[in-house]
């Protein structure tokens, strides 16, 4: 079936430390990748995507890379904030149009000062 | 303001005792989706719709109904909750078939005693 898989969490890091969260794939198809953002008390946000293979997703300073080769989709930042702290969801969707993502179960990311 | 609406953003009811949740967008989308966020688990779909008067099962569909009688609401019905319903759940909307970016209300958080 089509699943994604993220690092288990939850991750601790002090400010201005790299960060990497891993996700991995599986589906039949061609997924279009996404990272999704949750802070404290709210909805998810879409923080980047990528459509096809070898494409690169950034935002906010976030990056992520297609990989096809290794079916992942890893988030990174060379240099987190304190205002990074929040749950951060790997989805994919299997083909454009189609209404359903499916989601990892989430990483939550907390930044000391 | 762009935005998905969803209310009551807390509930907490007994088991048996209908109850619905209500998801308004100002955007004009097309399409709407309902999901719950359980913890290890990420988000799953409940029901989607396409257009008015069109919605279709999603992953978990079990003991939910929905309605799409206009455009800019798509209310979640549970008829019959039960303890296990018990979740954080959220209602989304795209606006149409060429698009992969999903919009995400604040989340109803609902518990079932």
């Amino acid at each position: 079936g089509n699943s994604v898989t993220q690092m288990e969490g939850p991750v601790t890091l002090s400010e201005e430390a790299f960060l990497t969260i891993n996700c991995t794939y599986t589906a039949t198809g061609y997924p279009s990748l996404f990272w999704y953002v949750q802070y404290p008390g709210e909805g998810l946000q879409l923080l980047l995507k990528a459509t096809k293979a070898d494409d690169k997703g950034s935002n906010k300073g976030f990056e992520a890379t297609y990989r096809k080769e290794t079916t992942s989709f890893h988030l990174e930042k060379g240099s987190v904030q304190v205002s990074d702290s929040a749950v951060y969801f790997c989805a994919l969707r299997l083909i454009q149009g189609a209404q359903k993502l499916v989601f990892g179960q989430g990483t939550r990311l907390t930044i000391n000062p | 303001e762009a935005q998905v609406t969803q209310n009551p953003r807390y509930l907490i009811t007994v088991t048996g005792k209908k109850l619905t949740v209500t998801c308004s967008q100002n955007m004009n989308h097309e399409y709407m989706s309902w999901y719950r966020q359980d913890p290890g688990l990420g988000l799953r779909q409940i029901y989607y719709s396409m257009n008015v008067e069109v919605t279709d099962k999603g992953d978990v569909p079990e003991g939910y109904k929905v309605s799409r009688k206009e455009k800019r609401n798509f209310p979640l019905i549970l008829e019959s909750p039960s303890p296990n319903q018990t979740s954080l759940y959220f209602c989304a909307s795209n606006p149409g078939q060429l698009t992969d970016t999903q919009y995400f209300g604040p989340g109803t958080r609902l518990t079932v005693l």
